[in-house]
């Protein structure tokens, strides 16, 4: 099956600061999420992004699905961007309606006040 | 706003109850999906469905079955609860035609 790899598995950032986190995948996709864990273990949309760039208030987001890989852009963090990043990407499949996520293991940010 | 509502927060069982978790979905999605977060091995999906009725394996069945009666819900069960079902789980909804996913809160069980 396809591999999710994410990198760095742990950040720890002063407020503040900005961040990047990648995700890399072995093989072709044709969907692509970013969620945000919080310290309650609710799972947030972040990114619907299966290719290009996309922003949403000190987010971004870019997807180059040709070369495997997807990066989330925090910046001026703050102690509420907190908790687990996950990428997600949809394998595809044959049968009409098989879409399932498979995930990374996630990035750990640490925002220190 | 989807909304994606998982019927415990936290629940505690014994080993060898049949355990049900229920989740319902208020956005007439045709897909849902239970998966299970487990540290160090981030989410691992279970089983999902497609359509009423209509059921497919997942990354790791074993223990599980699945019920979609009804297409706002889907249920996961537990026939025989065994200790390393010990987990969080997590139940999520989507429109066909690989639309984003969207989680409801989860739910963290304990067997004890």
């Amino acid at each position: 099956g396809i591999q999710v790899e994410q990198s760095p598995p742990d950040l720890i950032l002063q407020e503040g600061a900005n961040s990047t986190l990648r995700c890399n995948f072995s093989d072709s996709v044709n969907n692509l999420q970013w969620f945000h864990q919080n310290p309650w273990g609710q799972l947030i949309n972040l990114f619907y992004i299966p290719s290009g760039t996309k922003q949403n208030g000190r987010l971004s987001a870019t997807t180059v699905a040709t070369e495997r890989y997807s990066l989330l852009y925090i910046s001026s963090s703050q102690t509420t961007d907190s908790g687990v990043y996950f990428c997600a990407v949809d394998r595809g499949g044959s049968n009409f309606g098989n879409e399932k996520l498979t995930f990374g293991t996630g990035t750990r940010l640490t925002i220190i006040p | 706003d989807v909304k994606v509502t998982q019927s415990s927060r936290y629940l505690v069982k014994r080993t060898g109850e049949k355990v049900f978790l229920e989740c319902v979905q208020d956005m007439d999605h045709e897909n849902m999906f239970w998966y299970r977060q487990d540290p160090g091995l981030g989410l691992r999906l279970i089983y999902f469905s497609y359509d009423v009725k209509m059921k497919e394996k997942g990354d790791i069945p074993e223990g599980y079955s699945v019920s979609r009666e009804k297409k706002e819900r889907f249920s996961l069960i537990l026939e025989s609860a065994s200790t390393n079902q010990t987990s969080m789980y997590l139940c999520a909804s989507s429109l066909r035609g690989r639309k984003p996913q969207h989680f409801g809160d989860g739910t963290r069980l304990s067997i004890l």
